[in-house]
């Protein structure tokens, strides 16, 4: 089964902290994803990567940053946080064929005091 | 924005079928239609999905109209466990490169009642 592992479920961080949030996907899959998921508003896409060292700006990236330095792993950094961060951010990987689905981790539930 | 349109919430009768509409009228002829649902404090789990044709699996059925503005997504004998958020989205044959997006809507909340 493809396994997306994000690396904390619930964080809680003080604002100003730098956040890393880290995924990892086992089935060699090219593109991998981050949203967040607030109350009300669905999933957002935050960043998008299709290779390695290759991103796309989703549709907040306001505030956050991505690194793909090797093809399993996908990390999301909050450079500063802020209370407006707090939410539930997912993961997800793909492969690249026309129909392929998306397979998401549980999710890591931040909250930023 | 999301490409689809849903209605917000659904409920249904335990044991009966689930009807879930969505409605993509921008749709282009090389993008798929796919369904997924979010059961509460979990991530998003696939479904189903269909280019032209309708499809089935041991999950659903995926009806898509023959001009492809809509479809409805079939629970047979919907379940309490199907109570969940149900996300319709359309995206593009996908080759590789930066045409990957995966955009999610707001979701119809299906209600599944005894």
């Amino acid at each position: 089964d493809v396994k997306v592992t994000q690396s904390s479920r619930y964080l809680v961080k003080r604002t100003g902290e730098k956040v890393f949030l880290e995924c990892v996907q086992d089935m060699d899959h090219e593109n991998m994803f981050w949203y967040r998921q607030d109350p009300g508003l669905g999933l957002r896409l935050i960043y998008f990567s299709y290779d390695v060292k290759m991103k796309e700006k989703g549709d907040i990236p306001e505030g956050y940053s991505v690194s793909r330095e090797k093809k399993e792993r996908f990390s999301l950094i909050l450079e500063s946080a802020s209370t407006n961060q707090t939410s539930m951010y997912l993961c997800a990987s793909s492969t690249t064929s026309p129909g392929s689905e998306a397979f998401f981790g549980q999710g890591t539930r931040l909250t930023v005091v | 924005d999301a490409k689809t349109t849903q209605p917000p919430s659904m409920d249904c009768a335990e044991g009966r079928a689930a009807n879930l509409p969505c409605n993509h009228s921008t749709i282009s002829g090389n993008e798929y239609v796919y369904w997924y649902r979010q059961i509460h404090s979990q991530g998003p789990q696939y479904i189903i999905h269909g280019l032209k044709n309708n499809e089935t699996n041991e999950m659903a059925s995926l009806i898509i109209t023959e001009d492809r503005k809509s479809s409805t997504l079939i629970l047979p004998h919907a379940t309490l466990r199907d109570t969940a958020v149900y996300y319709c989205i359309v995206r593009v044959a996908y080759y590789g490169g930066s045409q990957g997006n995966l955009i999610f809507g707001k979701g119809t909340k299906l209600s599944v009642k005894p």
